[in-house]
């Protein structure tokens, strides 16, 4: 079945340093969402990719999905407080399962 | 505007109980998931409804689960009997949409303890 791996599972930055995560699936993808999930919280829709070699930004976030739709990544530049949580992808291809992946945990040392 | 509303928030209960989640997607929302939250495990989609029909179970785990959705603002996740490893965080989420290509809302969740 559809796989979605995501790395680093954990990463700890200094507060004004970038951050990225990538997200890698065994299949084709016809879109891919990206979720964050505050410590104690539930996941919050970010920004959904459904072109090849698309690339999005919302302020300090840049997303960005491959050009074979297959993997696709999550950079933020100069990271705040505010972005600690957990970065999860979810991928969907047409008669295949909606998967999310394991995460990345994000802490924000100030 | 109130968003995904799920109860009761926290489950604790003995292993062989049925416990019951409540979900009230957002209003003039078509599609709602269940999803199981657990640390080995992550984040699955157990079930999905549009228009309050069940379109895809294949996530759901056992013939124990069972999920209803009578009408467009309510929907129950079941499971008869419980056993401790089911106890996990459920989040029930809803879209705009059909299908999988919508930004999806998702509640509180339920924390459920089987013991």
């Amino acid at each position: 079945g559809q796989q979605v791996m995501q790395i680093p599972q954990y990463q700890h930055v200094q507060e004004g340093e970038d951050f990225t995560t990538y997200c890698n699936s065994s299949t084709t993808l016809s879109n891919i969402q990206w979720y964050k999930q505050r410590p104690g919280g539930h996941p919050v829709f970010l920004i959904q990719l459904v072109k090849s070699g698309e690339v999005k930004k919302q302020k300090r976030l840049t997303f960005q999905f491959g050009e074979a739709k297959k993997n696709s990544s999550l950079h933020i530049t100069a990271t705040q407080t505010t972005d600690v949580g957990t970065y999860f992808c979810a991928g969907y291809n047409y008669g295949q399962n909606f998967v999310f992946g394991p995460g990345t945990r994000l802490s924000v040392l100030p | 505007d109130a968003g995904v509303i799920q109860s009761p928030r926290h489950e604790v209960t003995e292993m062989g109980q049925e416990v019951t989640l409540r979900c009230k997607p957002i209003s003039g929302h078509n599609s709602l998931f269940w999803y199981r939250q657990t640390m080995m495990r992550g984040l699955e989609l157990l079930i999905y409804f549009n228009n309050n029909v069940p379109i895809d179970d294949s996530g759901m785990p056992e013939d124990r689960f069972s999920a209803k959705m009578p009408n467009a603002s309510f929907s129950t996740l079941k499971i008869q009997p419980s056993e401790p490893r089911d106890s996990a965080v459920y989040f029930c989420a809803s879209s705009l949409g059909a299908g999988l290509r919508s930004e999806q809302y998702f509640g509180p969740g339920t924390r459920l303890t089987v013991t």
